[in-house]
């Protein structure tokens, strides 16, 4: 079973500019969850799909942070413009909605410095 | 939001049990309690969930007392590859926070 992918993987921008990171859940999760996680902390959830349909954004910075799931499919996280304090790993995850458990399957990651 | 407070760091030795308690004093009714393991440069992984009293698999146990407000993850037999940071996670219908997580160290 293919994991979650995410790309890029590392992306170095400088401030004021704009950035995208792209995420393809795990096949058949209708889950999604996008997390900023800043070193030394754990992961925050900025935004929770189930579908397309927004779950929970509370933690979404919506004046600079936007993300889409359009087909229910991949989703796409953007920022616009970064600033500095937005240097983190921006993980994303997915679970499926028929288990007994809520287990979050978890990407690699985007890996953002912000110059 | 429940808020979760775990030790910043523990450590071990190879072939010990190891216990990190995970407090979350405001629980709510309908949340689960989940572990996670992260090892650098990689996204978080499963480790087991828990609603109330016990629960084991194949890797560890999580113990959660009748008031919920706080859970042990118990890993039995750590080897170094265990060298990790777990995080202690509510879920629920509207709350979704990881702690700051435990720096477990285990050496030989």
């Amino acid at each position: 079973e293919a994991g979650v992918a995410q790309s890029p993987r590392y992306k170095i921008i400088e401030k004021r500019q704009s950035v995208a990171f792209w995420c393809n859940p795990i096949s058949g999760h209708a889950t999604l969850y996008w997390y900023q996680q800043i070193l030394g902390q754990g992961p925050k959830l900025l935004i929770q799909f189930q579908n397309n349909g927004v779950v929970d954004d509370s933690q979404l910075p919506k004046d600079r942070f936007s993300a889409e799931r359009l087909k229910g499919v991949d989703s796409t996280l953007k920022i616009q413009p970064a600033k500095l304090e937005d240097s983190a790993v921006y993980l994303c995850a997915s679970s499926s909605s028929l288990d007994t458990i809520y287990e979050q399957y978890f990407g690699p990651g985007t890996r953002l410095t912000v110059t | 939001l429940a808020k979760t407070t775990q030790p910043i760091s523990m450590d071990s030795y190879e072939g010990q049990e190891v216990n990190i308690t995970c407090s979350h004093n405001n629980i709510a009714t309908n949340d689960y309690i989940t572990w996670y393991q992260q090892f650098p440069s990689q996204g978080p992984r499963f480790i087991i969930q828990g609603y109330k009293t016990k629960v084991t698999n194949e890797v560890a146990s999580l113990f959660i007392p009748a008031d919920r407000k706080s859970s042990t993850l118990s890993l039995p037999r750590v080897s170094l590859s265990d060298t990790a940071v777990y995080y202690c996670l509510v879920e629920g219908y509207s709350t979704l926070t990881f702690g700051k997580g435990t720096m477990l160290l285990v050496s030989p």
